[in-house]
């Protein structure tokens, strides 16, 4: 199965900073069809997870273009600009390359 | 407008077998693939399996030798059913529609299972 380590842990971050969001896979995450399946969701608090990016790079109607995805093949990488009091919450990263799909531990994003 | 919900029973015994339901609105079982995904009080997603828009299904390793996806689309309804229950099997567990192109788009507001005699 592949792995994904997400890190860090935790992201302690004063708003209006940047934070970064690094996920590695154990496998390169190119699909034989030229996609990576690499998607990053955010969890608030009593709250079903909600997409950001997917294929990497692309953020999902409705987003805040304060977020932004990139990176190929094994390392992947979430960045979050300027960040605001509705962006606290956990942020998994998701690969569905290759079966069985498989997220990352989850890093959690709080005030510093 | 697309809607998932997730049904059971919250609490079972150890060693028994769990039974869900989602039930789904405004698209069709077959034409898009929902998973199961689950999450234990206090730590991460994990995903469980899927069923497929043609009825296939695909599992977790860890979960596959006890963990069954099956479906009615005269329903709208996606089943899981997993035996053999333990105490770390405690949490809530949501049902997700993935997308033609390629995310999970909508998710149920999930079920919270507790495991316990």
């Amino acid at each position: 199965d592949v792995v994904m380590t997400q890190t860090p842990v935790s992201l302690s971050v004063s708003l209006g900073n940047q934070a970064s969001i690094s996920c590695r896979s154990s496998q390169s995450l190119l699909h034989s069809d030229g996609n990576t399946y690499l998607s990053w969701y955010l969890q608030k608090p009593g709250q079903s997870p909600q997409l950001l990016i997917y294929l990497a790079s692309n953020r999902f109607s409705g987003v805040s273009n304060r977020f932004s995805g990139s990176g190929s093949g094994t390392d992947f990488t979430l960045k979050i600009s300027r960040v605001e009091p509705e962006d606290l919450g956990v942020y998994y990263c998701f690969q569905h390359t290759h079966l069985p799909y498989t997220f990352g531990a989850g890093t959690k994003l709080e005030l510093k | 407008q697309v809607q998932l919900k997730e049904s059971g029973p919250g609490l079972v015994q150890p060693s028994q077998t769990l039974s869900l339901t989602c039930t789904v609105s405004g698209f069709s079982l077959t034409s898009y693939n929902v998973h199961w995904v689950r999450q234990p009080p206090g730590k991460g997603l994990e995903w469980m399996g899927r069923m497929r828009y043609n009825g296939d299904t695909s599992y977790n390793s860890a979960l596959k030798s006890r963990l069954s996806i099956s479906r009615d689309t005269s329903k709208n309804q996606v089943f899981l059913k997993m035996n053999s229950l333990q105490t770390d099997d405690t949490g809530t567990y949501y049902c997700t529609r993935y997308s033609g192109t390629y995310y999970f788009d909508y998710w149920g507001q999930g079920v919270m299972v507790t495991v316990s005699s």
